[in-house]
């Protein structure tokens, strides 16, 4: 069965970073991209980018471009997502997703506040 | 970026009743839409992919369809289990881009 587990909620300071993980099962993260997302109740959704873990291609929202930074590790089977100089605008759930958007990790709260 | 409007912004119905979703998409995206379904505290459910292939274990009261800028879901037969928000996305161009959400309660 395939599933994505997620890290645990954030709490961070201003200025700082934080590292999100997504731990896939069932299948091999090389076979697969992993998208991420971005969900603020008060925006909807935001596609971040993906990655490639096999060569670690990553493509970006431009948006995000200077905020996210995705890696994978294909030993555990695990991608990341670093966010970095955190601001109130990155407080948010962050989803892990494997194309065709099927399957979902269960979402990283994170939370920005001084 | 391609700009998807969705509505309407909120809905309310009767179970048993069928109701309808729209999204606009601001340029042709070719069917490449797919719907999602999205529970309090939980991560989205992939409804309908292509416009219009409905996901495997998905209820066929679930259905999409259109064309070009414009698509729809419709939902047949109205269930308690049915409330949600719900969201259109469009992947036929990077940025890949969500409608902002049809919020669905039952009256």
């Amino acid at each position: 069965e395939v599933q994505l587990q997620q890290s645990g909620p954030e709490l961070r300071r201003p200025g700082s970073s934080v590292k999100l993980s997504c731990k896939a099962s069932g299948y091999s993260i090389t076979d697969y991209l992993m998208h991420w997302v971005k969900h603020r109740p008060e925006h909807g959704l935001e596609w971040i980018g993906w990655i490639d873990p096999e060569d670690g291609e990553t493509k970006y929202a431009q948006k995000f471009q200077s905020k996210a930074t995705l890696t994978a590790d294909t030993s555990s089977n695990t991608a990341y997502m670093q966010l970095s100089s955190l601001t109130s605008e990155d407080t948010a759930t962050y989803f892990c997703a494997r194309p065709p958007f099927d399957y979902w990790g269960q979402g990283v709260m994170v939370t920005v506040s001084s | 970026d391609i700009r998807m409007t969705q509505s309407p912004a909120s809905l309310s119905a009767s179970l048993g009743e069928t109701v309808n979703i729209e999204c606009l998409a601001s340029e042709d995206i070719y069917s490449d839409l797919a719907w999602y379904q999205q529970k309090p505290g939980k991560s989205p459910q992939l409804l309908i992919y292509n416009a219009n292939s409905l996901q495997n274990g998905v209820p066929s009261r679930f259905s999409g369809s259109g064309s070009g800028t414009q698509y729809s879901l419709k939902i047949n037969s109205l269930q308690s289990e049915d409330v949600a928000t719900y969201f259109c996305q469009q992947y036929n161009n990077y940025p890949f881009t969500f409608g902002s959400g049809t919020k669905l309660e039952i009256k």
